[in-house]
């Protein structure tokens, strides 16, 4: 079964860096999107992506996020300047459309560790 | 602003005994539900999807309802076996109109089968 790739599993960072996550979509999907899951707190929407640009964000995907698709397989979570607060699971999911019928399938999470 | 809820938070129970875990959504505009399940520390799993127009779906030894217009969706698990420990968790995907992605989760049942 087609899978969403997240790579690394684990980062940890020190406070101000800037790090990447990077996911690989499944390969005919064409909505991508970024979630993150605070150790003990519920999965929150990030950002969606469609068409090579941003369709919709959240509250919490302010200047210090960007999200970028550099090639046909690769869509990436930029964090500037992490903070303590960023510490948190992030998942990257895709969908096939934008159909009811069609779910969301998720990767494996990236557990970014600030310190 | 769209809150689901899971009740109960966490539930023990004896290998083979059937469960129903409930979920409910404030805001009954919904274009979809999808039930995951989490494993400590991993991503998410997608178990199931109900379209708004549905009633209720079933995969193996899941049947998952949804009652929309009274904000309420069950997933019922048969004869429970200790691989089914995990978190499930229910997301529902809002029917905005302007064509939103942004699932609202829930923040999970701990399920523990008990063998």
């Amino acid at each position: 079964e087609p899978e969403v790739t997240q790579t690394p599993s684990h980062q940890v960072t020190q406070m101000g860096q800037e790090v990447i996550l990077r996911c690989v979509p499944i390969s005919n999907h064409l909505y991508f999107y970024w979630y993150r899951q605070i150790l003990g707190q519920k999965v929150e929407f990030l950002v969606s992506f469609y068409n090579n640009e941003i369709s919709e964000k959240s509250e919490i995907f302010d200047d210090q996020f960007s999200v970028e698709r550099p090639d046909g397989s690769n869509f990436t979570l930029k964090i500037r300047s992490t903070k303590l607060e960023d510490s948190a699971m992030y998942f990257c999911a895709s969908t096939l459309g934008g159909a009811a019928n069609y779910g969301y399938t998720f990767g494996s999470g990236t557990r970014l560790t600030v310190v | 602003k769209q809150e689901v809820t899971q009740i109960p938070a966490a539930l023990s129970v004896p290998e083979g005994e059937n469960l129903v875990l409930n979920c409910s959504f404030t805001d009954s505009a919904i274009y979809n539900l999808q039930w995951f399940r989490q494993d400590p520390g991993k991503g998410l799993t997608s178990l199931l999807l109900i379209q708004s127009s549905q009633r209720e779906q079933t995969s193996g030894r899941l049947n998952a309802s949804l009652d929309k217009s009274s904000g309420r969706s069950t997933l019922y698990i048969a004869a429970s076996q200790p691989g089914d420990s995990a978190t499930y968790l229910c997301a529902v995907r809002p029917d905005s109109g302007a064509g939103s992605y942004q699932l609202t989760f829930g923040k999970g049942t701990k399920l523990s089968v008990i063998p």
